[in-house]
């Protein structure tokens, strides 16, 4: 049963640390979306990679995120430095550019910043 | 910009009773529509893609059905069970990078 994985589930930090966020994609998959959920605004798109190029991070704040794809099996999210804002679910899902563009979605990393 | 909406935010029934959520999107120039289920404190899991060209899409006890030139979607549970007590999410995939907009959700509550 493939699944997208994420790492670590939950993170607790102070602010001003440095954050990173891995993701492992469906073997097969080549396309990588971040998404981020908050009681406010809900789920919105951060990141996109297909091929492991990045085609879109508009909706990254770019001072203080970055998101890479080292290789095809991983993809990171870096904050850098995080602020108590940044609390939030991150989301990493994957799909085939190929196929139906059906999104799988992992289980997430729940950031607390304080 | 696409912006999806999701009526009602929340539902309680009975179980056995039918229901249906509605998701409603701006611009109808999409590429497909994905219906997820999220669990509290889970992540998303997709029940049901329903592609452009397509009117609507089943999957046991599920029914997803779109009218794109209206800018709307249902998803129809036949036989509600407790089981299905979830937030569910509808999100519209737009026609240049795939990228989903979600709507807000609708929290589900079926009673025993």
């Amino acid at each position: 049963d493939a699944r997208v994985t994420q790492t670590p589930r939950h993170k607790v930090t102070e602010m001003g640390q440095e954050v990173t966020m891995r993701c492992q994609p469906i073997l097969g998959h080549n396309t990588v979306f971040w998404y981020r959920q908050t009681m406010m605004q809900g789920l919105e798109l951060l990141a996109y990679f297909r091929n492991r190029a990045p085609l879109d991070d508009s909706g990254m704040p770019k001072d203080r995120f970055s998101a890479e794809m080292p290789d095809a099996t991983l993809a990171t999210l870096k904050i850098q430095p995080s602020e108590p804002r940044d609390s939030a679910v991150y989301f990493c899902a994957s799909g085939r550019s190929t196929h139906s563009y059906e999104q799988y979605f992992g289980p997430g990393t729940r950031l607390t910043v304080t | 910009k696409q912006e999806v909406t999701q009526i009602p935010a929340a539902l309680s029934v009975p179980e056995g009773e039918n229901l249906v959520l509605n998701c409603s999107f701006t611009d109808s120039a999409i590429y497909n529509l994905q219906w997820f289920r999220q669990d509290p404190g889970k992540g998303l899991t997709s029940l049901l893609l329903i592609q452009s060209s397509q009117r609507e899409q089943t999957s046991g006890r599920l029914n997803a059905s779109l009218d794109k030139s209206s800018g709307r979607s249902t998803l129809y549970i036949a036989a509600s069970q407790p089981g299905d007590s979830a937030t569910y999410l509808c999100a519209v995939g737009d026609t240049g990078f795939q990228k989903l907009v979600f709507g807000t959700g609708t929290r589900l509550l079926v009673s025993p």
